[in-house]
């Protein structure tokens, strides 16, 4: 069974471009998250998406991120415009549906660079 | 104070000897509490998940609650070098919308 897709898995900007991410979840799981990795800590969430219905952004700045899962399978991550402090781990993480008990599995992240 | 709490370490423990990895978490209506591993620059794997007070055992991972103590704990037997990695705890409280919440994470060096 194929993990959680993202791409890309690198990305260099200067400060003040867009940029995007894409993932696409395991078949069949409902739920998708996005989640900010900084060095030396643990993964926060950005938002969490319920089939197409985001039902958890309070963590997303909204004045420069934004998200969509329009069909309620992949779902893309933009940035617009970058900033220096957003230099970080960008990770999508999949689970069959968010019950309390539903175990999440990561996609290899995109690593992200803001000059 | 943090949500939940690891130390940083590192941990590091001879190849052969039991690791113990330990976690607290502050939210005591947390129901389900996850372990993930992660390598280097890579992302993080989840490695083990517990929902009831005791222990369960998976190969050589063995985890364990304790709801009232708001502990969770991670051993790792007969340590191999291959397990050097940094550990996240993860806590999810059905509160908080089953919001998976992460630890800092430790890492922990097995020495050869």
């Amino acid at each position: 069974e194929a993990g959680v897709v993202q791409s890309p898995r690198y990305k260099i900007i200067e400060k003040k471009q867009p940029v995007a991410f894409w993932c696409n979840p395991i078949s069949g799981h409902n739920t998708l998250y996005w989640y900010l990795q900084n060095l030396g800590q643990g993964p926060e969430l950005l938002i969490r998406y319920e089939n197409e219905e985001a039902v958890d952004d309070s963590q997303l700045p909204k004045d420069r991120f934004s998200a969509e899962r329009l069909k309620g399978v992949d779902s893309t991550l933009k940035i617009q415009p970058a900033e220096l402090g957003d230099s970080a781990v960008y990770l999508c993480a999949s689970s069959e549906r968010d019950r309390g008990y539903n175990e999440q599995f990561f996609g290899p992240g995109t690593r992200l660079t803001v000059l | 104070q943090k949500e939940v709490e690891q130390n940083s370490g590192p941990l590091s423990v001879p190849e052969g000897a039991i690791a113990s990895l330990n976690c607290t978490y502050s939210d005591r209506g947390s129901q389900s509490f996850f372990w993930y591993r992660q390598y280097s620059g890579k992302s993080p794997e989840l490695i083990m998940s517990i929902y009831s007070n005791g222990d369960k055992e998976d190969g050589r991972f063995t985890a364990q609650l304790n709801k009232a103590s708001q502990y969770v704990s991670l051993l790792i037997r007969d340590s191999q070098p291959s397990d050097s990695a940094t550990y996240l705890c993860a806590v999810k409280t059905a509160n908080a919308g089953n919001m998976l919440t992460f630890g800092g994470g430790t890492r922990l060096m097995v020495k050869p």
